[in-house]
């Protein structure tokens, strides 16, 4: 049973337009989140995180939105660039807070 | 201050043999964890080590798999008798408090490919 769900495996966006992912969770209990973003061959790079008492967090072109009621985070990218093609993964701590859950991710294409 | 490492990068074995993945932890780091990426797939939690400590093998298949974090030296996980479902990306990271509230820094990977 997948825990964190990235529905959409892959997302084209035009250069300077917004980039959108959505990641969706199944667990209440989860109460920090984070964005990773990997490029081929590479490991996964930490972008954004943010905790469950906040339902924004920004950091420069990223931002990151928190719905609890839904069980849903989106990540904002804007305006996107090509070097942000990539694979991003949201994640999220396990119940037993050792570890985090992986969603499967979304590969994401800039076209310029 | 390097970043966690890992090797080799690229490793072939043929079924039935062993593989040896390493895996060294960003200076000051002493926690340790194992993913797996099957193709197509994200990134599956294995095993979370503490030096000579495992934490938490739960993720980490029941047979043939194990791993180990010396006093000194690398982490390494270790696959014996490789099948063809072995074929996959491994990797590790590592933080310098324990828990899941501290960002993860990732090495860049082994590829195992199992013949």
């Amino acid at each position: 049973d997948q825990q964190v769900k990235q529905n959409s495996p892959s997302l084209s966006v035009q250069e300077g337009r917004i980039s959108i992912l959505n990641c969706d969770y199944t667990n209440s209990m989860f109460d920090y989140f984070l964005w990773y973003k990997k490029y081929p061959a590479e490991g996964p790079t930490f972008l954004i995180s943010i905790s469950s008492i906040k339902d924004k967090n920004e950091d420069g072109r990223f931002t990151v939105f928190l719905n609890k009621s839904a069980k849903h985070l989106s990540l904002h990218i804007v305006p996107s660039q090509p070097g942000d093609s990539a694979v991003y993964f949201c994640a999220a701590p396990w119940e037993n807070g050792q570890n985090f859950v992986f969603g499967p991710g979304t590969r994401l294409s800039v076209l310029p | 201050n390097a970043g966690v490492m890992q090797n080799p990068r690229h490793l072939v074995r043929r079924r039935g043999q062993e593989a040896r993945l390493r895996c060294s932890p960003m200076k000051g780091h002493s926690h340790v964890y194992w993913y797996r990426q099957l193709p197509e797939e994200g990134l599956k939690f294995m095993v979370y080590l503490q030096k000579e400590n495992i934490i938490d093998e739960s993720g980490m298949p029941k047979e043939r798999f194990s791993a180990e974090f010396p006093k000194e030296g690398p982490s390494i996980l270790r696959i014996q008798q490789v099948v063809r479902g072995d074929s996959a990306a491994y990797f590790c990271a590592s933080t310098p408090l324990p828990g899941a509230y501290n960002e993860q820094f990732f090495g860049p990977g082994t590829r195992l490919t199992v013949l």
